[in-house]
């Protein structure tokens, strides 16, 4: 199995809304990630979780709360939104580091509109 | 400050050409280089690079770093329809356990038939 998941598929929402992103992995990856990409742009790191732990977080405003409840799953939390985070919200996950294995896999995403 | 920089932006062939794509990065503990290709989600994996010099083929792909002079390169030979996509290139800064893609702005491949 070298897929991961993400849900929903499409999201809209309105700004005082507060939903979540799903991500889920059964690889053994212990390196987690959520990327925002706008349309024609590259993907934009936002997080990564190491071994459960956050490690990275890319100056994200608060309004994006990631969390990671075991090695497979990551959450997005998102509350008060705003119109220009619309975006693809796309999930990854790799090996740990130092194994020489640590290409990322990614989600299929998760198209979002704020209204 | 971490760069990554793709050329050309945007490419439009025909069926049977083969085309080079070029990616060259400035970037912080560097450990590795990856390259993408993404159609219309989620981005799938090509190659990782992490040694100069030695090529890396699957298929009419192939990709070659040089650590020394900071670029990697990217070669579809006998395109086809189905290579029209966005290559992205993503060098990997690292230390201990955790570590990031930075990708730069991608390459627009068009194969008309």
């Amino acid at each position: 199995d070298t897929e991961v998941t993400q849900t929903p598929k499409h999201l809209v929402m309105g700004m005082t809304n507060k939903k979540s992103l799903k991500c889920e992995q059964h690889m053994g990856h212990r390196a987690m990630y959520w990327y925002k990409q706008k349309a024609k742009k590259p993907p934009e790191l936002m997080f990564v979780y190491s071994y459960e732990k956050l490690s990275i977080n890319e100056s994200v405003p608060s309004r994006f709360s990631p969390e990671c409840p075991n090695s497979s799953l990551l959450n997005l939390h998102l509350h008060a939104l705003q119109p220009e985070d619309s975006a693809l919200y796309l999930c990854a996950s790799s090996q740990s580091y130092g194994t020489g294995d640590t290409e990322a896999f990614f989600g299929q995403g998760t198209r979002l509109t704020v209204v | 400050e971490d760069k990554v920089v793709q050329s050309p932006l945007s490419l439009v062939v025909h069926e049977g050409d083969t085309v080079t794509l070029n990616c060259s990065y400035e970037v912080t503990n560097f450990r590795s280089l990856l390259w993408y290709k993404q159609e219309k989600k989620a981005p799938t994996f090509l190659f990782m690079l992490t040694s100069s010099g030695i090529e890396k083929k699957s298929g009419r792909l192939s990709s070659i770093l040089d650590k020394k002079e900071l670029f990697s390169i990217l070669n579809i030979t006998a395109t086809q329809t189905g290579d029209s996509a966005v290559y992205l290139c993503a060098p990997e800064s690292g230390s201990g356990n955790t570590g990031k893609l930075i990708f730069g702005q991608g390459t627009t491949l068009q194969v008309k038939p």
